[in-house]
């Protein structure tokens, strides 16, 4: 099945800072990967996603790169807030049903 | 509309006992997940289904079992708890094809 490996586990940086947060997949026919931002106590919330057929997508301060070939892709968040403060899980879908996530990359931004 | 709700919300269960957790879905959503959460092992699928009627076992299925008669809900069953299942489950649903993932709030199980 498919593995998906998440680094780094922890990262803190400071306000104003960027962070990235690297992931690598192993299945090559899987086409859909979405990163998800979960705050503490709180449920995961999608803030951004890449199709297969595309090489990098931004929205405001948060981009994420794919590099099909190598099989990894990337989040950068730029101008980081107290606010981006949270656990952070990448994915990975190949087609109709499961996505598989890494374990996931607690960032702290320090005011 | 009330997305994914999930019940109960909390739960502390004796080892042995039983218990089902609900997840129901307004969004006419074909595809729904049970998840579990441990801290430092992210997000790991226990089953899924794809459809009304379907089940699949996902990376962690044994202890649990899985129904979908209503395309709207999907259970996840515990028929004799154990310490190990002590964890946050989420539920989510999701449309056909590649998409975004619509989590519920959680459920958070105790097993003493």
């Amino acid at each position: 099945g498919e593995n998906v490996e998440q680094h780094p586990s922890t990262l803190s940086v400071q306000e104003g800072d960027s962070a990235v947060i690297k992931c690598t997949y192993s299945d090559s026919a899987s086409n859909y990967f979405p990163w998800y931002k979960q705050e503490l106590g709180k449920r995961p919330q999608l803030i951004i996603d890449i199709r297969s057929n595309v090489g990098e997508k931004k929205d405001q301060r948060i981009a994420v790169t794919l590099n099909k070939t190598a099989k990894h892709f990337s989040l950068h968040i730029t101008e980081t807030q107290p606010e981006d403060s949270a656990v952070y899980f990448c994915g990975s879908r190949a087609g109709a049903g499961k996505s598989t996530f890494g374990d996931g990359t607690t960032l702290t931004v320090k005011p | 509309n009330a997305g994914v709700t999930q019940t109960p919300k909390f739960r502390v269960l004796k080892t042995g006992q039983s218990m089902t957790l609900l997840c129901a879905q307004d969004m006419n959503h074909e595809y729904m997940y049970w998840y579990r959460q441990d801290p430092g092992m992210g997000l790991r699928l226990i089953h899924y289904s794809v459809g009304e009627g379907t089940t699949a076992k996902g990376e962690v299925p044994d202890g649990y079992n899985v129904s979908r008669l209503k395309k709207q809900n999907f259970l996840l069953g515990l028929e004799s708890a154990a310490p190990s299942q002590t964890s946050v489950y989420f539920c989510a649903s999701s449309t056909w094809g590649p998409g975004e993932l619509f989590f519920g709030e959680g459920s958070r199980l105790t097993v003493l």
